[in-house]
C-alpha cells in the first residue's frame, strides 16, 4: 500500500518569504500526486496535480510543485507567500490501478504573519 | 454549480446515540468517498463508492460505523451507537469518475462532537 510523508508538520514563515513544503511517497508503480489546501475552518481545495508531462506543475494562487520520480517526491513551493495563504496543506497520492482513491499525507501547517 | 453538500454542518450528541450523516455529491459524478479527520490522525479514507456500490471499507474502524448510498446523489454515513472517540469532522468528496487521474472535490464536511 502507499504512503505519503510530509515531514514539515508546521511552518512559520513571514509575508514575502519563499516557501517549500516537502511531500514523499512510497510506492513503485505509477502514480498520481495531488495537493490540496484547507483554510481555517473550510473544506479542501484542489491546489494542483500532476499526472504525467511536465514535472513541474503550476497550480493556482502562484503554487507549483515538482515531481522527482527517482526521490519520490512532489515538493509544494511558492516564491513569495502572503498572509491569505495560512492554511493547511495536504499532498495526497493515487496509485495507478487503485481508482481515484487518495492517501492523504498528515498535513502541513502553514502560519503566515505579517 | 453546486458543490459536495454535507449535513448536518455541526452535530453535538451524547455518547450512546445513533448519529447520520448525509451527503449530496455534485451531480454527475460517480464515485464517491467518506473521510474522518483528527488531530492525531489527520485525514483517514473510510469508505469510497464507484456507480452507488462500496468498493472499498476497509478504512471504516468497526461495525459501529456503516455507510450506504441508495442512489446516485445521496450517501448517508451512520454511527451507532456513537462514542467519544468518535468525535471528528467527517468530510464527503465525489469525483467524475473512478479513473485514477480525477481529482475529488470536498464538502465542507460535519463537525461532530460526542459527549
Amino acid at each position: 500500500a502507499q504512503s505519503v510523508s510530509q515531514h514539515n508538520h508546521h511552518v512559520i514563515l513571514s509575508e514575502a518569504a519563499s516557501l517549500e513544503l516537502g511531500c514523499n511517497y512510497s510506492y513503485g508503480g505509477t502514480v498520481n500526486l495531488f495537493w490540496y489546501v484547507q483554510y481555517p475552518g473550510q473544506h479542501l481545495q484542489l491546489l494542483l496535480k500532476y499526472f504525467s508531462g511536465d514535472p513541474l506543475v503550476k497550480g493556482i494562487k502562484g503554487f507549483e510543485a515538482e515531481f522527482i520520480k527517482s526521490k519520490f517526491s512532489f515538493n509544494l513551493r511558492k516564491p513569495s507567500v502572503q498572509w491569505s495563504d495560512t492554511a493547511e496543506y495536504f499532498c495526497a497520492v493515487n496509485a495507478l490501478g487503485t481508482a481515484s482513491k487518495l492517501t492523504f499525507g498528515t498535513g502541513t501547517r502553514l502560519q503566515v504573519t505579517l | 454549480d453546486a458543490g459536495v453538500i454535507q449535513s448536518p454542518r455541526h452535530e453535538v450528541t451524547e455518547m450512546g446515540q445513533e448519529v447520520t450523516l448525509r451527503c449530496k455529491p455534485i451531480s454527475g459524478h460517480n464515485s464517491l468517498f467518506w473521510y474522518r479527520q483528527t488531530m492525531m490522525r489527520g485525514l483517514e479514507l473510510l469508505i469510497y463508492f464507484n456507480n452507488n456500490v462500496p468498493i472499498d471499507d476497509s478504512g471504516m474502524p468497526e461495525d459501529r460505523f456503516s455507510a450506504k448510498m441508495p442512489n446516485a446523489s445521496f450517501s448517508t454515513l451512520k454511527i451507532q451507537p456513537s462514542e467519544p472517540r468518535d468525535s471528528a469532522v467527517y468530510f464527503c468528496a465525489s469525483s467524475l469518475s473512478s479513473a485514477s487521474n480525477q481529482p475529488q472535490h470536498f464538502g465542507d464536511g460535519t463537525r461532530l462532537s460526542i459527549l
